[in-house]
């Protein structure tokens, strides 16, 4: 089993329509999680940081954790075109090393 | 969000040299780390580096790779003798608390392409 499974994609959604992502995990070590995009050929661009379980909301990027399924959930509201890219969970036991998904590609089409 | 720019941005080079990549961070770090993608793949994690010191190395980093941060204020990897199959892209980041993990920032990255 791998530690950390995301479904690649594509998802497709009209612009306006909210995004769903997640991943889930094999680690119970896990306590640190993270959200980042990724465009075509660029860096990470860290979007949500959550530490352990609950819900945190950031204008209209909601990230969930659920430790007790090793589940963890992205909403992306009122979805633009310019959400276009490749979404990434990370996550880390201690904070020093992160472990990545495999990113799910998503399109919002106009 | 803390600025790190990597240079070069893509760098070609011949099987077999000697490739260093370079991080500047624009603000004072204490816990730098470099990570690879590989074309399609996942992001993985190569090395942390805290304190002027390895901290943590995964398998990937063995003997060809090193880090250092030679004036205070680059930080560098240098792959020793290349392979086909370093041809990724190697991305930087900067964390500013340790056992937190909550914020670890990534710069651009830098291509490299081993021929």
């Amino acid at each position: 089993q791998k530690e950390v499974e995301q479904d690649p994609g594509p998802l497709s959604v009209p612009e306006g329509a909210i995004v769903s992502l997640n991943c889930t995990y094999s680690n119970s070590a896990f306590q640190y999680f993270m959200w980042y995009r990724q465009y075509s050929r660029k860096g990470p661009e860290l979007l949500m940081y959550t530490y352990s379980s609950g819900n945190k909301e950031d204008g209209r990027f909601t990230a969930q954790v659920d430790k007790s399924s090793k589940y963890i959930s992205l909403f992306i509201r009122d979805s633009q075109p310019s959400d276009s890219a490749t979404y990434l969970c990370a996550m880390s036991a201690a904070g020093n090393k992160l472990t990545f998904g495999g990113g799910t590609r998503v399109l919002v089409k106009p | 969000e803390p600025e790190v720019t990597q240079t070069p941005s893509h760098q070609v080079t011949q099987m077999g040299q000697e490739v260093i990549l370079r991080c500047v961070p624009i603000s004072n770090h204490l816990y730098f780390y470099w990570y690879r993608q590989i074309l399609g793949q996942k992001v993985e994690f190569l090395v942390s580096f805290y304190n002027n010191e390895i901290s943590e190395k995964s398998e990937i980093f063995d003997d060809q790779f090193s880090v250092e941060r030679p004036d205070g204020s680059n930080f560098t990897l240098k792959i020793r003798s290349t392979k086909l199959e370093d041809s990724a892209m190697y991305f930087c980041a900067i964390g500013t608390e340790l056992l937190s993990g909550n914020t670890i920032y990534f710069g651009e990255g830098s291509w490299l392409t081993v021929v």
